[in-house]
């Protein structure tokens, strides 16, 4: 069983359009991440939500939109596609373990391509 | 905000051999937790080895050891015996004790030669 899933993986779509990813944990984690991976590899924290609760906004554009229906979801929704958004998006989910901190399992990453 | 350093964008191992992997962070805190992370040409990451800071002995996971310098706030990453599918990206990564978000270094690619 897929323990952090993402749909779609790929995606490929037109500057100015509006598209969704969908992530799904089933490890009973209580927070969930997305980051951004860019052109160079570099991984970047956007958001986090703990127990459906923004935790963790950091300077993203207001097109990106997380929303957490449940702790078992956080689906990021974004308007107005741009160029530079293209990049690959990955979700995560962690778990406070005392001591061991918050050790963050990743999804396989949703590669969007805008042109 | 903390910053993690990997000072090298790529290595290069002979298969069987062992190669060792650099990362420097810049924290004032006392308690934390690193992390390496492995993302190879699937792009999946996978967690390799942890560290927390409290815990002077270092962290050893089957191939995969570290080397943790806290005073030097040091945390490298040896792979012994390198297998082919030890080639990917290796990125180290830090999370403080009370924050949930992990800070990544830029990454290091391995590659292993056959």
């Amino acid at each position: 069983d897929t323990a952090v899933s993402q749909t779609p993986k790929y995606l490929v779509t037109q500057m100015g359009n509006d598209k969704s990813i969908k992530c799904e944990q089933n490890l009973g984690h209580d927070t969930m991440y997305w980051y951004k991976q860019d052109s160079k590899k570099f991984l970047k924290i956007m958001f986090s939500y703990n127990n459906k609760e923004l935790i963790i906004n950091e300077t993203v554009p207001n097109r990106f939109s997380p929303k957490s229906p449940d702790k078992a979801h956080l689906n990021l929704h974004i308007n107005s596609l741009e160029l530079g958004d293209s990049a690959v998006y990955f979700c995560a989910s962690s778990q406070e373990v005392v001591r061991r901190g918050y050790e963050q399992y990743f999804g396989p990453g949703t590669r969007l391509t805008v042109t | 905000a903390q910053t993690v350093t990997q000072s090298q964008p790529e290595m290069s191992v002979q298969e069987a051999e062992t190669v060792t992997l650099s990362c420097t962070y810049d924290t004032s805190e006392s308690d934390y937790y690193l992390f390496w992370y492995k993302q190879p040409p699937s792009r999946q990451m996978i967690l390799v080895i942890r560290q927390e800071a409290y815990k002077q002995q270092n962290a050893t996971e089957n191939r995969f050891s570290v080397n943790f310098q806290k005073a030097a706030k040091s945390f490298s990453l040896k792979i012994s015996d390198s297998q082919l599918g030890d080639a990917a990206m290796y990125f180290c990564a830090y999370s403080s004790f009370n924050d949930y978000k992990l800070s990544f270094g830029a990454g290091t690619t391995v590659t292993v030669r056959a």
